[in-house]
């Protein structure tokens, strides 16, 4: 089945605690990105990778690192976790482009205290 | 810098009633719009897509979206409204000229009473 996995689905952290978010496709996708969704701001752009090797900022990239050394996983990292780091951070790929369809994972809800 | 304006942010209708959701787009040349759905707790679902062509096209779930480039917008619709399509509605946009951005607006959540 084609999909998006993300893991962990639920995390609940501690200030300054670094964690780091998995991100697998395996529809052979070129395009993979990272959104935060939060209340009344809609998805927004933290990073995206347009293949191996190739990543940048979104429009939140502060606090935030990735790395693409496989096609098929994006991880994301908060070095040093902070409490407006808490939200829903959904991954998602494409074919080879962000004007491609996008397809999602389930979300990870991060609560950081 | 490419926007997207979704102006309701809440609506709710009667099962059964028409339904229609409001998008706005900054300007800009050869849009690439879509539509998504988020139901409660899960990822989001492409509904419909706008590239080219006809200006009205077809998507899942009886929904569809009619582009308007005078206006600039992107609206969706649906003629009868299910239970179901409760739910929070995200329109985007991206342009031939960014490739890497897509960008959501705010949604819209779907409230529907029986």
């Amino acid at each position: 089945e084609a999909q998006v996995t993300q893991n962990p689905r639920y995390l609940i952290t501690v200030t300054g605690k670094k964690l780091t978010v998995t991100c697998s496709q395996n529809m052979n996708h070129e395009y993979m990105s990272w959104y935060r969704q939060d209340p009344g701001l809609g998805l927004r752009q933290i990073y995206y990778s347009m293949n191996v090797e190739v990543t940048d900022k979104g429009d939140v990239p502060e606090g935030y690192k990735v790395s693409r050394k496989e096609k098929r996983n994006f991880p994301l990292i908060l070095e040093s976790p902070s409490p407006n780091q808490t939200s829903l951070y959904f991954c998602a790929s494409s074919l080879s482009k962000a004007s491609d369809t996008q397809y999602f994972g389930p979300g990870t809800r991060l609560t950081v205290l | 810098a490419q926007s997207v304006t979704q102006p309701d942010i809440h609506i709710t209708v009667s099962e059964g009633a028409s339904l229609e959701l409001r998008c706005n787009y900054s300007y800009g040349a050869t849009p690439y719009l879509f539509w998504y759905v988020q139901s409660p707790g899960q990822g989001l679902q492409l509904l419909l897509k706008y590239f080219s062509g006809d200006t009205l096209v077809q998507g899942i779930k009886g929904f569809e979206a009619e582009f308007k480039r005078s206006q600039s917008s992107f609206n969706l619709r649906k003629p009868s409204v299910h239970w179901s399509d409760a739910a929070e509605y995200f329109c985007a946009v991206a342009y031939t000229g960014t490739a890497s951005k897509l960008t959501f607006g705010t949604g819209t959540r779907l409230q529907v009473t029986l």
